[in-house]
């Protein structure tokens, strides 16, 4: 079975930052790529930021990018998204998401990590 | 980057009747659409990809179908625990993009 446990949110000043964390099981982590999606309160779904399988090859949402940096270590089976010059409109429940191989859809979602930036 | 509309943006349906949701990209996209399913306090849940292959688990009363920029997603003989928001997304290009979901209400 797929898990996804998502850590590392919480409650955060504008212009701070915040570093996500996803430890996956279930599956073999380096034969998919990876993802980090949101949902602001009430709202809908945006992608944010993907990194391939081998993790040479990374994507980012204009909305974050320069700001927000995915890596993963496929030695720990871990996805990670770090946050930074946050911005209140950042306030949302992040998804760590599987792919299916190298083709973005999402397979299987953990349950999210609320991010606040408010001051 | 590829718009995502989806319509309507709400339903009420009674038990048992069905319904279809809409889903238009504003560019093609050949078949590389997602459907999923968001209940309330939930993560989405992938429902169809391929715009008409059911992933694992997803009950026959979910079909999907549709090619282009035109793209539907049926509930044939909607049950209570079918009560949810509905996303489309398009994984054809990037920036990944997803349409603002159907919330369906069972009356």
């Amino acid at each position: 079975e797929v898990q996804l446990l998502e850590s590392g949110g919480g409650l955060v000043q504008p212009g701070g930052s915040l570093r996500l964390s996803c430890v996956a099981s279930g599956f073999t982590f380096t034969d998919d790529a990876m993802n980090w999606v949101r949902q602001a309160p009430g709202k809908g779904l945006e992608w944010v930021s993907v990194i391939y399988s081998g993790g040479r090859s990374t994507y980012y949402a204009d909305s974050v990018k320069g700001r927000f940096t995915i890596s993963r270590d496929n030695s720990k089976n871990t996805v990670f998204l770090q946050m930074n010059s946050l911005r209140v409109e950042d306030t949302a429940v992040y998804y760590c998401v599987k792919a299916y191989h190298d083709v973005l859809r999402g397979e299987d979602w953990g349950q999210g990590t609320l991010v606040t930036v408010s001051s | 980057e590829v718009v995502m509309t989806q319509s309507p943006a709400t339903l009420s349906v009674s038990p048992g009747e069905g319904v279809t949701l809409s889903c238009r990209a504003s560019q093609s996209i050949n078949s590389l659409l997602a459907w999923y399913q968001q209940k309330p306090g939930q993560a989405p849940r992938l429902l169809i990809s391929g715009a008409s292959t059911r992933a694992a688990g997803v009950p026959a009363r979910f079909t999907g179908s549709g090619s282009g920029t035109d793209f539907t997603l049926t509930i044939s003989s909607l049950q209570s625990e079918d009560s949810a928001v509905y996303h489309c997304q398009q994984y054809k290009n990037w920036p990944l993009t997803f349409g603002g979901g159907t919330k369906v209400e069972i009356k």
